[in-house]
């Protein structure tokens, strides 16, 4: 099993529309999760942290299950801007290094 | 302005060449760190750097080398020993090592092609 698994999409949504994705981790012990975004052929960008109590920046809330242990990020009002793959990263406490998952493609159309 | 720089951003290489790969960052940051990405797969970190002089190597090391005689850089070689080179090389750098609430920041990468 994968140490971090995401759905790799793509998820093609309208403008406007809300989408969310999850990603699951396999580690129960890890302790920090982040959401990185990664245009085409670019560098992965941190989109936000995710806390235990969940977070919300603008349009874009991610929540954590830790008795799941999933991850999950939602975009509300989608914009074309958000088109871009979504990587799910955690910390593993395990050798203290972070873990990426493969990336989860969304595609936003007009 | 502050942040990482990598280059080249696109680098072809001879099978059985060396080739280096250049990371400079200006952010003051202790920690350094290689990944190696290929297409439909996770960030694979390579080597990593916590102060000068000192690195270690993370879960794909096999054919790269690294130093750290700077705070500031940490070029990563691709010898020919590497066997399947080909891929998207990102550089990125942390504060600490890989403290669980320390984001790290990545450079713009190199695209290595072997030919």
């Amino acid at each position: 099993r994968k140490e971090v698994e995401q759905d790799p999409g793509p998820f093609n949504v309208p403008e406007g529309a809300t989408v969310a994705f999850n990603c699951t981790y396999s580690n129960s012990a890890s302790q920090s999760f982040f959401w990185y975004r990664q245009d085409c052929r670019k560098e992965p960008k941190l989109l936000m942290s995710v806390y235990s109590s969940g977070n919300e920046d603008g349009r874009f809330t991610a929540q954590l299950n830790r008795a799941s242990q999933y991850i999950s990020l939602l975009i509300r009002d989608s914009k074309l801007s958000d088109s871009a793959t979504y990587l799910c990263v955690v910390h593993m406490e395990y050798g203290n290094k972070l873990v990426f998952g493969a990336g989860t493609i969304l595609r936003v159309k007009s | 302005d502050g942040g990482i720089t990598q280059s080249p951003k696109y680098l072809f290489r001879k099978e059985g060449q060396n080739v280096t790969l250049s990371c400079e960052q200006n952010l003051n940051h202790d920690a350094m760190y290689w990944y190696r990405q290929d297409p439909g797969q996770g960030l694979r970190l390579i080597y990593y750097s916590q102060i000068v002089n000192d690195f270690q190597k993370g879960d794909i090391a096999e054919g790269y080398s690294v130093s750290r005689e700077k705070k500031e850089s940490f070029p990563l070689t691709v010898t020919s020993a590497q066997k399947n080179p080909t891929a998207f090389y990102l550089c990125a750098s942390s504060i600490v090592l890989a403290d669980s609430t320390d984001t790290q920041y990545f450079g713009p990468g190199t695209r290595l092609t072997v030919l």
